[in-house]
């Protein structure tokens, strides 16, 4: 088993939806998770960082956390095409951070 | 401006030959880090620093070597030993994990796309 596991996609969805990403981790004691986006052809940027149980909003972005399932998922409202991108899921093991291997979002008109 | 760099964004490597890739910042971060990304692959560690100079190996550090004699800088070397270097390298930092355990947020560079000729 993986230790951060995400679907590869592509997730399609029409621009104003919800686009729902989700992220499950094997790590039981990890306390820290990181949502980065990645356009094509450029580096991580970080996007959202969620280290309590529950809900945690920024803008059109909520990140989700429920460690009892080790599930973390990033909420995208109102989807723009400008939200294309790889999105990565990332938890913070002893010493590193453990990356899963991203989920491509497609946002279309 | 406050941030990450690296350079070459474009390095082009001949087979035997040794490169070096830049990473500087300026963040006053202790940690930094060493990413390869691959195409459709997921960011694997190579080499990270939490404090100037030591260092420690990561996932894939075979065939790459590293220093950290600054605290803004961390070079990373792709050596002949290393069979298949085409890959996108991505540096990064963070405040040092090992004094704030449960923050590690991370910051990349603007990357380095390296090709081998």
């Amino acid at each position: 088993q993986k230790e951060v596991e995400q679907n590869s996609g592509p997730l399609s969805v029409p621009e104003g939806a919800i686009a729902s990403l989700n992220c499950t981790y094997s790590d039981r004691v990890s306390q820290s998770f990181f949502w980065y986006r990645q356009y094509s052809g450029k580096s991580p940027e970080l996007i959202m960082s969620i280290y309590s149980n529950g809900d945690k909003e920024d803008g059109r972005f909520t990140a989700q956390l429920n460690k009892a399932s080790q599930y973390v998922s990033l909420l995208i409202r109102d989807s723009q095409p400008s939200d294309s991108a790889t999105y990565l899921c990332a938890v913070k093991g002893p010493d590193k951070l453990i990356f899963g291997t991203g989920t491509r979002l497609q946002v279309f008109p | 401006d406050g941030g990450i760099t690296q350079s070459p964004k474009y390095l082009f490597r001949k087979e035997g030959q040794n490169v070096t890739l830049s990473c500087e910042q300026n963040l006053n971060h202790d940690a930094m880090y060493w990413y390869r990304q691959d195409p459709g692959q997921g960011l694997r560690l190579i080499y990270y620093s939490q404090i100037v100079n030591d260092f420690q190996k990561g996932d894939i550090a075979e065939g790459y070597s590293v220093s950290r004699e600054k605290k803004e800088s961390f070079p990373l070397t792709v050596t002949s030993a290393q069979k298949n270097p085409t890959a996108f390298y991505l540096c990064a930092s963070s405040i040092n994990p090992g004094t704030l355990a449960f923050y590690n947020e991370q910051f990349f560079g603007p990357g380095t796309r390296l090709t081998v000729l």
